[in-house]
């Protein structure tokens, strides 16, 4: 069974700063791995799908990559800004029961 | 459409009655899928679709809970007898294929409690 955490589960930085929230996985038989952002009360918002074969994919201030032999993934965030206050949620889609798997999530705020 | 449409946004139920969630699909998205956020980030996975058919349903409680996607309507997931447990955020996703290229596009949610 795919168990998903995600390290720190809470962060508190000032604006500008650049920061990494890690995800790590047990089982690295995946498709892929999709990072998703959640606001307070609302849904899920997609930021980045890395495939298996994929180590890394990039998309603004975003960066995220992917060690599946070491079932860990990362993703970077640059020069960080309070619109980025939310919950950050890693999820690979595990191969054998073809759907994905939530981590515990990081709540993430950015101060001015 | 271009987003996956869950109505209603809220429901309040009381303890014993049913409640009724809906999920329209992105157009030309055969999957479906359902999701049960409970607490804050704990994401339980319910039942997957394709097409109209049950494509894996491990996560179901199968007494109470039951979902179906028919043809040309939105799909549905339907509580007989809620209990304050029921209480929780449930998403809908879809995707073209079983997500393994292009991922899940999660609608915004159905909040349901139960009271």
């Amino acid at each position: 069974k795919q168990e998903v955490t995600q390290i720190p589960a809470a962060l508190s930085v000032p604006e500008g700063e650049n920061l990494v929230l890690n995800c790590s996985f047990t089982d690295s038989a995946i498709y892929n791995l999709q990072w998703f952002r959640q606001d307070p009360g609302k849904g899920l918002t997609s930021l980045l799908l890395i495939q298996s074969s994929q180590r890394e994919q990039t998309s603004g201030r975003l960066n995220a990559s992917l060690d599946k032999s070491s079932g860990r993934s990362t993703l970077y965030i640059a020069a960080s800004q309070p619109g980025d206050s939310a919950t950050y949620l890693c999820a690979p889609h595990t191969g054998t029961a073809s759907k994905l798997t939530f981590g515990t999530g990081t709540r993430l705020q950015v101060t001015l | 459409g271009e987003e996956v449409a869950q109505t209603p946004k809220h429901l309040v139920r009381g303890e014993g009655q049913k409640a009724k969630l809906y999920c329209a699909p992105i157009k030309g998205h055969s999957y479906v899928f359902w999701y049960q956020q409970v607490l804050k980030n704990e994401f339980k996975f319910l039942i997957s679709f394709q097409n109209e058919n049950v494509f894996d349903e491990t996560g179901m409680p199968k007494e109470r809970f039951s979902a179906k996607c028919l043809p040309n309507s939105p799909c549905s997931l339907e509580i007989q007898a809620t209990k304050l447990e029921d209480s929780a955020v449930y998403f809908c996703a879809s995707s073209q294929e079983q997500g393994r290229i292009y991922g899940y596009t999660f609608g915004s949610g159905t909040r349901l409690t139960v009271v």
